[in-house]
């Protein structure tokens, strides 16, 4: 079955820094990524997506990056503000099945001052 | 500014009793999800529809839980009768599609606890 786990519970940065967020996906036949921010009390938010024929998008002070080769994604952060402390999920689709979106179970990104 | 809003944000409740959330997805949205998330299991997909239709309720227990979508400006999600192991915040999530995929627009949930 799908399933989308990511590397490490909790990070701690210090802003200004760049931050890094990792997930791995199983399912090799995944073809589309989301990265979601959750703030505390809120639900899930869009930040970026890729398809599967790229290896990295770029958005504002984000960046993800795709390895198909070893199913890992990344959500990098540029230089990380107190406004980005949140809980980060990664989202994977298979488009041509199930358009269930299976998530990871989240890092908890704090941001000190 | 359009969003999903959900009803009620916290609720409550006593082992037994019947609980109903509900859920206004985006205007023009056609699919509609429901989650639950906890710190144990993460997000959870309980059911979702597409034009108001059931594609799939496999994650959701079926003897007690229900979906349904009476119209196209609300969802519902039943509980009936509750237990304690339900206490979870419930997500409602819209989709827009856009070439198949599109990002998913989520309400700010509705935290329930069963005592």
């Amino acid at each position: 079955g799908e399933s989308v786990g990511l590397h490490l519970p909790t990070l701690s940065v210090q802003e200004g820094d760049n931050s890094i967020i990792n997930c791995a996906y199983s399912n090799s036949a995944s073809d589309y990524f989301i990265w979601y921010k959750q703030e505390s009390g809120k639900g899930p938010q869009f930040i970026i997506d890729i398809r599967s024929n790229m290896d990295k998008r770029q958005g504002q002070r984000v960046t993800v990056l795709l390895n198909k080769t070893v199913k890992h994604l990344s959500l990098q952060i540029a230089a990380t503000q107190p406004g980005d402390s949140a809980v980060y999920f990664c989202a994977s689709l298979t488009q041509g099945g199930s358009e269930k979106l299976v998530f990871g179970k989240g890092t908890k990104l704090t941001v000190n001052p | 500014d359009a969003r999903v809003t959900q009803t009620p944000r916290h609720k409550v409740t006593e082992m037994g009793q019947e609980v109903t959330m509900r859920c206004q997805p985006i205007l023009g949205h056609n699919t509609v999800f429901w989650y639950r998330q906890t710190m144990m299991q993460g997000l959870e997909l309980l059911a979702y529809f597409r034009n108001r239709a059931p594609l799939d309720d496999s994650g959701m227990p079926k003897d007690r839980f229900s979906a349904e979508m009476p119209d196209a400006t609300l969802a519902t999600l039943k509980i009936q009768p509750s237990e304690p192991r339900d206490s979870a915040v419930y997500f409602c999530a819209s989709l827009r599609q856009t070439q198949g995929a599109g990002e998913l627009f989520f309400g700010e949930g509705s935290r329930l606890t069963v005592l």
